[in-house]
């Protein structure tokens, strides 16, 4: 059965920084593109960040290039957020999903963790 | 703010067909494909169809999708109360090099 999992999340001052993780179970991790989305609370969804599957390609939405840095290790089929420098509007719940398109950029999301919430306030 | 445009929301009763617009530009849906996803409160979202009108495993065929142009297009007959969530289109845009969510659209069923 395909899983992710998210963990990490907490509660952060303004300027601090947070870094999230993913497991991943059930499916070959290293042969995936990942992605975070997250979702601020009453709000929609946000996507934030995309990996290839060999670390490769890498994009960021424009809310959070330059703060925050994707990673993966296939070795432990694992995917990281590294968030720095975090603004109230950073809050959100952050979700973890694979893409499954052998693709250069994100297409779409058959799978999502159930999400990991970060909050930051002073 | 998202440059997806959908309705905030869209009701019918029980056994009535339901449609859901979003509305994009030339750099996202007229250029790319369109995804949608249903989030049934307080869970994480699901795939409810992707690449324009092909629905995962597992998705009843009740929902169906369609793009023309910058525009796309979900549909829901036969609604049941279990449909009752929030709906989400999405796209690749090439002006942005990001993945795109639309505002969503609310679905009550009366």
């Amino acid at each position: 059965e395909v899983q992710v999992a998210e963990s990490g999340g907490g509660l952060v001052q303004p300027g601090g920084s947070l870094r999230l993780s993913c497991a991943a179970s059930g499916f070959i991790f290293s042969s995936y593109n990942m992605n975070w989305v997250r979702q601020a609370p009453g709000k929609g969804l946000e996507w934030v960040a995309y990996i290839s599957s060999g670390s490769r390609t890498k994009y960021y939405a424009g809310s959070v290039k330059g703060r925050f840095t994707i990673s993966r290790d296939n070795a432990k089929n694992s995917l990281s957020l590294q968030m720095n420098s975090l603004r109230d509007e950073d809050t959100a719940v952050y979700y973890c999903a694979r893409d499954p398109v052998v693709g250069d950029h994100p297409y779409y999301f058959d799978y999502w963790g159930q999400g990991t919430l970060v909050s930051v306030s002073s | 703010q998202s440059v997806l445009t959908q309705p905030p929301s869209a009701s019918g009763t029980p056994g009535q067909r339901v449609t859901i617009s979003c509305s994009g530009s030339s750099s996202n849906i007229g250029s790319n494909t369109v995804d949608w996803y249903q989030q049934l409160p307080g869970t994480a979202p699901k795939l409810l169809i992707y690449s324009n009108n092909q629905r995962p495993s597992g998705v009843p065929d009740r929902f169906s999708g369609s793009k023309s142009g910058s525009s796309a297009s979900l549909a829901i007959s036969g609604l049941q109360s279990a449909d009752e969530a929030d709906y989400y289109c999405a796209s690749w845009d090439d002006s942005l090099n990001g993945y795109v969510f639309g505002t969503g659209t609310k679905v009550t069923v009366l």
